[in-house]
């Protein structure tokens, strides 16, 4: 079964709104991570953060490995924020499972 | 700034034929992996490579094989393409695991017809 699950699927918000991105993991983890993918484009590493809460400009990721689960928070969206959201896990060496993302759109 | 070269960046070929995809790091990372997208923009990691020790997903299919002259680079090679290997192939490096960023390359996008 998918060992990582994200959501929501997909997600529409106006220029200056808040979003809250989650994932989800079926077993135990070393680590995790959070990519951001522009579209047509290549990923881009936002976080790794196997426990506890990082912050990066208006990023937010907060990981709680007891619960297997991990957000990402975005404040005061912008357009340019527009693109898929990916987390994946290393449940184990040399071994990663991304979720299928999550597609954020910005509008003005 | 790009650090993860890849070429080509876009490759049509039939059915049996074979291709190879080029991946170069300038990062000095010791650790280099391939990871396949579908078109469903689910991402699945294929080979990772870290000091001549390579780890293979076991769901990847025999004709897919890494190739490596040196760690800066990582190439991978598709011996008889099928259609279902249609898909952007993504090159990452990063400093070994658990807990390394990994860089990405751009990607090359395969169509098999």
């Amino acid at each position: 079964g998918q060992q990582v699950q994200q959501s929501p699927a997909s997600l529409v918000l106006q220029e200056g709104e808040n979003a809250e991105l989650q994932c989800n993991f079926s077993t135990s983890l070393n680590s995790m991570q959070w990519f951001y993918q522009r579209p047509g484009g290549s990923l881009v590493s936002l976080f790794y953060n196997p426990s506890g809460t990082k912050q990066s400009g208006r990023l937010t990721s907060t990981t709680v490995i007891k619960e297997r689960r991990s957000s990402l928070h975005i404040s005061s969206s912008q357009t340019t924020d527009s693109g898929t959201y990916l987390c994946a896990m290393e449940p184990g060496y040399q071994n990663f499972y991304f979720g299928k993302g999550t597609s954020l759109t910005v509008i003005p | 700034e790009t650090a993860v070269f890849q070429t080509p960046n876009y490759h049509v070929t039939q059915v049996g034929n074979e291709v190879s995809f080029n991946c170069k790091q300038t990062l000095g990372h010791d650790t280099m992996y391939w990871y396949k997208q579908d078109s469903k923009k689910l991402l699945k990691i294929m080979f990772s490579y870290n000091n001549k020790q390579l780890i293979v997903n076991e769901t990847v299919p025999r004709r897919f094989s890494p190739q490596s002259s040196d760690k800066a680079h990582l190439n991978l090679r598709i011996k008889s393409v099928e259609p279902e290997d249609s898909a952007v192939y993504l090159c990452a490096s990063s400093w070994g695991t658990g807990g390394y960023t990994q860089y990405f390359g751009p990607g090359t996008r395969l169509l098999v017809l």
